[in-house]
């Protein structure tokens, strides 16, 4: 099946300081998101990209489309020790028969020492 | 106007047992998809379904495994015979349109153990 390659698999940061996390693919998609998941809770979409080369912010998080279609960047300023968790992306297709899957990457462990 | 619920949180069965997870989508919302976790990986696509209708199962396990959504009620993912690779967590996530369209959002999960 469709496979993202997530990087890192884990960070530890101390607090204030600025985190970036991509994922690549083989094949192209369409739409990628990024989403944060807290222990024990579901994920919860931070960031949604829809067109190549798009530059998107929320708050102190920015994420990147890019521009081959086949990877994403989502950085995060000034972190702060809520920002622990995992961090997923995941690309959609919107042609084709299945454009209603998401293929997740691995994920990102964050770990914010305050 | 609540979120997607899943119940139960948590789920515990013994080998061979049968394990039925629930999951209502937001108000709303006709399109239902399943994922399952494993211990540290991301989510695979298991089902999809609208009312009364499974409209992909390509990423289900053949046997043991299925899925429903009635027409009035909460989905439901039904796993017979369950074995100790069962165990993870399983996530449900709904929309208003065909999620090419617009963004599903996720219940809080059901964390199945096989014991």
């Amino acid at each position: 099946g469709q496979q993202l390659n997530q990087s890192p698999q884990s960070m530890f940061i101390q607090e204030g300081e600025d985190v970036s996390m991509n994922c690549t693919s083989s094949s192209i998609f369409n739409t990628w998101l990024w989403y944060k998941q807290d222990p024990g809770e579901g994920p919860v979409l931070l960031i949604a990209l829809y067109k190549a080369g798009e530059l998107t912010s929320n708050g102190r998080l920015t994420a990147q489309f890019g521009i081959t279609r086949k990877d994403s960047f989502l950085n995060i300023s000034a972190s702060i020790p809520s920002d622990v968790g995992i961090y997923f992306c995941a690309g959609q297709r919107s042609s084709g028969g299945s454009n209603y899957k998401l293929t997740f990457g691995k994920g990102t462990l964050l770990t914010v020492n305050p | 106007n609540a979120g997607v619920m899943q119940n139960p949180r948590h789920l515990v069965r013994r080998r061979g047992q049968e394990a039925r997870l629930r999951c209502s989508p937001m108000k709303g919302h006709s399109h239902v998809y399943w994922y399952r976790q494993l211990p540290e990986e991301g989510l695979k696509f298991m089902v999809y379904l609208q009312k009364e209708n499974i409209i992909d199962e390509s990423g289900m396990p053949k046997e043991r495994f299925s899925a429903e959504f009635p027409k009035e009620g909460p989905s439901i993912l039904r796993i017979q015979q369950v074995v100790r690779g069962d165990s993870a967590a399983y996530f449900c996530a709904s929309s208003p349109l065909p999620q090419a369209n617009t963004e599903a959002f996720f219940g809080q999960g059901t964390r199945l153990t096989v014991v």
